[in-house]
């Protein structure tokens, strides 16, 4: 069974600054993952969808996909206080797992 | 316009008591779900549907009912509501690629 994890549990930066979190899973074989942004008390908004190995932009959310290493990146270029959320990763082999989430913070 | 809406946003339940969740997508959709958010777990599912007047069980379907009775409805029924079922609960609707969420309702069982 597909398992994801995600670090750090928080993060901090300063507004502008490069902020990067991290996704693990078990089960190499997926080839659909998706970066999502929930902020307080709404619901999830797709940020990145990444289906093969390599970097996936939209606008200032990257993603880095390597399934040899069991591994997908979210980096936020210039993050803003308005980026201030639980970020969530999500694998998708033949039903959606999530990670537990990664709280960010970004101060003015 | 919200695609996957869902109703309430909040409650508050009794613990014994019986409480319906309700969503309603407008996507045309044939896939729908139901998740539970718990602080450190992350999004868990608990039921699931592909077509109407049907419904699967998701990872942790323990406590849960649910009933698609058309293409755009989908309910979770908690017959007996726990304190243990307190959470934030997501509906999503699903094409090809993309699921496509709802609010969710923060439920609070007392």
């Amino acid at each position: 069974q597909q398992k994801v994890q995600q670090s750090p549990e928080s993060l901090t930066v300063s507004e502008g600054a490069m902020a990067s979190l991290n996704c693990t899973f078990s089960d190499g074989t997926s080839n659909n993952f998706r970066w999502y942004r929930q902020h307080s008390a709404k619901g999830l908004e797709v940020l990145v969808s990444i289906f093969s190995d390599g970097e996936k932009e939209e606008g200032r959310f990257t993603a880095h996909l390597n399934r040899a290493n069991l591994h997908v990146s979210l980096h936020i270029r210039e993050p803003q206080p308005s980026d201030s959320a639980v970020y969530l990763c999500a694998v998708n082999t033949n039903k959606v797992v999530f990670g537990t989430g990664t709280r960010l913070q970004v101060l003015p | 316009e919200a695609a996957v809406t869902q109703s309430p946003r909040s409650k508050v339940a009794v613990t014994g008591g019986k409480v319906t969740l309700s969503c309603h997508q407008t996507n045309n959709h044939d896939y729908m779900y139901w998740y539970r958010q718990d602080t450190g777990h992350g999004l868990r599912l608990i039921h699931y549907s592909y077509v109407a007047d049907s419904t699967e069980k998701g990872d942790i379907p323990d406590g849960y009912k649910a009933s698609r009775p058309s293409q755009e409805n989908f309910s979770l029924i908690l017959e007996l509501a726990s304190l243990s079922q307190t959470a934030v609960y997501f509906c999503a609707s699903k094409d090809s690629y993309e699921q496509y969420f709802g609010p969710g309702t923060r439920l609070t069982v007392l």
